[in-house]
């Protein structure tokens, strides 16, 4: 079946550490990949997006992330984390010719000063 | 100009009240979506329209009535809601949703809807 796994479901880490959040799809062709991030009782704010071509993606607010294709997978990253940053972030796939996106589970990070 | 605005952005409403939720964009987009967010899950999708038609209804109750007046606004009427629909229910827009580059969504900040 088709799935999008984010395994951690809470991540915490100190300010100015780095952060990798996890993504992990199901699909029998590659389909479109984002990472979303929402701050308590707010929208979703687009963080970045892979359609192709180069698999490092720069993104807003000093995020990147990684396209593995033989890994299915599609890591969230950022060198050096600041205390806004804590959030919940959904790693978001859009297969091709579906029209519609499938969210993973999300990723609460809290950051500790 | 990425921005997609809901209205308002908080609903108290009764089991018999009806009620509608707004959301309105101005970047060309011409897909919208309607989601359904619980505290601490993933958006619910609830409907897609493509061109001002719907394109998937995920199976929503009668209750939740969307409406596509024009390519730039989307409503979602309300009307004999039960309190568990009580959530975030946000809006989002795309140029397309084709499956394609074009997919990419853009979220509203959504409504925080009660039902008592």
């Amino acid at each position: 079946a088709q799935s999008v796994t984010q395994p951690d479901i809470h991540i915490t880490v100190s300010e100015g550490a780095s952060l990798e959040l996890r993504c992990n799809y199901s699909y029998g062709a590659t389909p479109y990949l984002f990472w979303y991030v929402q701050s308590p009782g707010q929208g979703l704010q687009l963080l970045l997006k892979y359609f192709s071509g180069d698999t490092l993606v720069q993104g807003i607010k000093g995020f990147e992330a990684e396209f593995k294709r033989s890994q299915s997978s599609f890591n969230l990253r950022k060198p050096s984390v600041h205390w806004s940053d804590a959030a919940e972030y959904f790693c978001a796939v859009v297969p091709p010719n579906a029209g519609k996106s499938t969210f993973g589970d999300g990723t609460t990070l809290t950051v500790k000063p | 100009d990425t921005e997609v605005t809901q209205t308002p952005k908080h609903l108290v409403m009764g089991m018999t009240n009806k009620k509608s939720l707004k959301c309105e964009q101005h970047m060309g987009h011409r897909a919208m979506y309607w989601y359904k967010q619980k505290a601490k899950k993933p958006p619910e999708l609830m409907f897609v329209y493509s061109y001002e038609k719907l394109s998937i209804n995920e199976s929503v109750p009668s209750r939740f009535s969307p409406e596509c007046p024009n390519s730039s606004l989307l409503n979602l009427h309300l009307h004999a809601l039960q309190p568990e629909d009580s959530a975030l229910y946000l809006c989002a827009s795309s140029q397309a949703a084709s499956g394609g580059v074009r997919d990419t969504q853009y979220f509203g900040p959504g409504t925080r809807l009660t039902v008592l």
